[in-house]
């Protein structure tokens, strides 16, 4: 099993959607959590930390559930400019990502 | 802003040549880390070191070597080149290890 599991998707969405991504992770020792996006042969750049009471930058939302072990990124008002890879990373000593989940917002 | 800044966008080698990969941070960051990145398999983290002179194996390290002479500079090693060793290979570093990893622009390596 991966320590990180996340839906490889495509998704496919319209301009103005709302998209959820979930990820799971395997060690209950991990200590923290972010999302990173990677636009196409580009590297990854950090998008949001992820912490246990759930946080908002703008359109995006991010949730932790340490119980079920699981990490959630909502978009609202999906832009054009969002179509990239989202991954999903937990670190404990060191970062473990997330194969990552394709989103491509159509015009 | 972090600076992580690879030596070659691009690279071209031939199968058995020792290839070097360098890597700066200009952020008196103590922790690099070189990953590669192959579609379908994500990052995977190669080697990292936490001080000058010290490293640990990350998940594949075979194949790869690292060097840390100093604390700004991080340095990938292929001894003996393979074909299987094309990839992007992608350097990084954080200040302490809880903290998000900034990450250079990559370099794309194919091995002929």
């Amino acid at each position: 099993r991966k320590e990180v599991e996340q839906d490889p998707g495509p998704f496919n969405v319209p301009e103005g959607a709302t998209v959820a991504f979930n990820c799971t992770y395997s060690n209950s020792a991990s200590q923290s959590f972010f999302w990173y996006r990677q636009d196409c042969r580009k590297e990854p750049k950090l998008l949001m930390s992820v912490y246990s009471s759930g946080n908002e930058d703008g359109r995006f939302t991010a949730q932790l559930n340490r119980a079920s072990q699981y990490i959630s990124l909502l978009i609202r008002d999906s832009k054009l400019s969002d179509s990239a890879t989202y991954l999903c990373v937990v670190n404990r000593r060191q970062l473990t990502f997330g194969s990552g989940t394709q989103l491509t917002v159509l015009p | 802003d972090v600076k992580v800044t690879q030596s070659s966008r691009y690279l071209v080698k031939r199968t058995g040549e020792k290839v070097f990969l360098e890597c700066v941070q200009d952020m008196d960051h103590e922790n690099m880390f070189w990953y590669r990145q192959d579609p379908g398999l994500g990052l995977r983290l190669i080697y990292f070191s936490y001080d000058v002179k010290m490293k640990e194996k990350g998940d594949i390290p075979e194949g790869y070597s690292v060097s840390r002479e100093k604390k700004e500079r991080f340095s990938l090693i292929l001894e003996s080149a393979s074909t299987n060793q094309t990839s992007m290979y992608l350097c990084a570093s954080n200040g302490q290890f809880n903290q998000p990893q900034h990450f250079g622009d990559g370099t794309r390596l194919s091995i002929l």
